[in-house]
């Protein structure tokens, strides 16, 4: 199984509203990333998380705040967004030292 | 620097080879991959190459790493309709984390 859950698959919220994006993944990965995709372009990486403690944040701004509850389970909350935050978010895990990474299927995010 | 570049489009028949080529700056990478995306879809990870081989093969999947002139390359023989999608070249850098960092993309479109 090499599956990384994400949900919801599509998200329309407005500027005031405050959601939560959700990823799973049971392969026993203790390395968990959430990365941002815009229209036409590659992939970037917003948080890295390894045994449930964030390790990397690439500067990304407060308006996200990731959560990592416990080792199979990757939260991205939402408050106050933008029109320019409407991307496809990506969650995916790795075991660390391993170079295999898997990513989930994404949630489309509309901010109006 | 960290920089991933590929060209941004390639077109050919079905049954014939593709080559989708890759460039990166980072000496220091340990990992290259080769990932694929459908429209609307996440990302496959098709294959990787630890950066002290220079050859991988997987069925239909040749990687070729030339790590002299940091060139990567990534052939998939008999070529399908089921092959168009956008294909991401990727490096990771040494380091517990897969941090990926993707080149632009180049959109495969095969036709009969």
């Amino acid at each position: 199984d090499t599956e990384v859950t994400q949900t919801p698959k599509h998200l329309v919220m407005g500027m005031t509203n405050k959601k939560s994006l959700k990823c799973e993944q049971h392969m026993g990965h203790r390395a968990m990333y959430w990365y941002k995709q815009k229209a036409k372009k590659p992939p970037e990486l917003m948080f890295v998380y390894s045994y449930e403690k964030l390790s990397i944040n690439e500067s990304v701004p407060s308006r996200f705040s990731p959560e990592c509850p416990n080792s199979s389970l990757l939260n991205l909350h939402l408050h106050a967004l933008q029109p320019e935050d409407s991307a496809l978010y990506l969650c995916a895990s790795s075991q660390r030292a391993n170079p295999e990474a898997f990513f989930g299927q994404g949630t489309r995010l509309t901010v109006v | 620097g960290e920089d991933v570049e590929q060209s941004l489009f390639l077109s050919v028949r079905e049954g014939d080879s593709s080559v989708i080529n890759c460039t990166y700056t980072d000496s220091s990478s340990t990992y290259l991959y080769w990932y694929k995306q459908e429209p609307g879809a996440g990302l496959q990870l098709l294959t990787y190459i630890f950066s002290n081989m220079d050859m991988k093969q997987d069925q239909r999947l040749t990687v070729l790493l030339n790590k002299k002139d940091k060139h990567l390359s990534l052939r998939i023989a008999d070529t399908q309709t089921g092959d168009s999608a956008i294909y991401f070249c990727a490096e990771s850098m040494r380091g517990g984390y897969n941090k990926l960092i993707f080149g632009a993309g180049t959109r495969l479109a095969v036709h009969p």
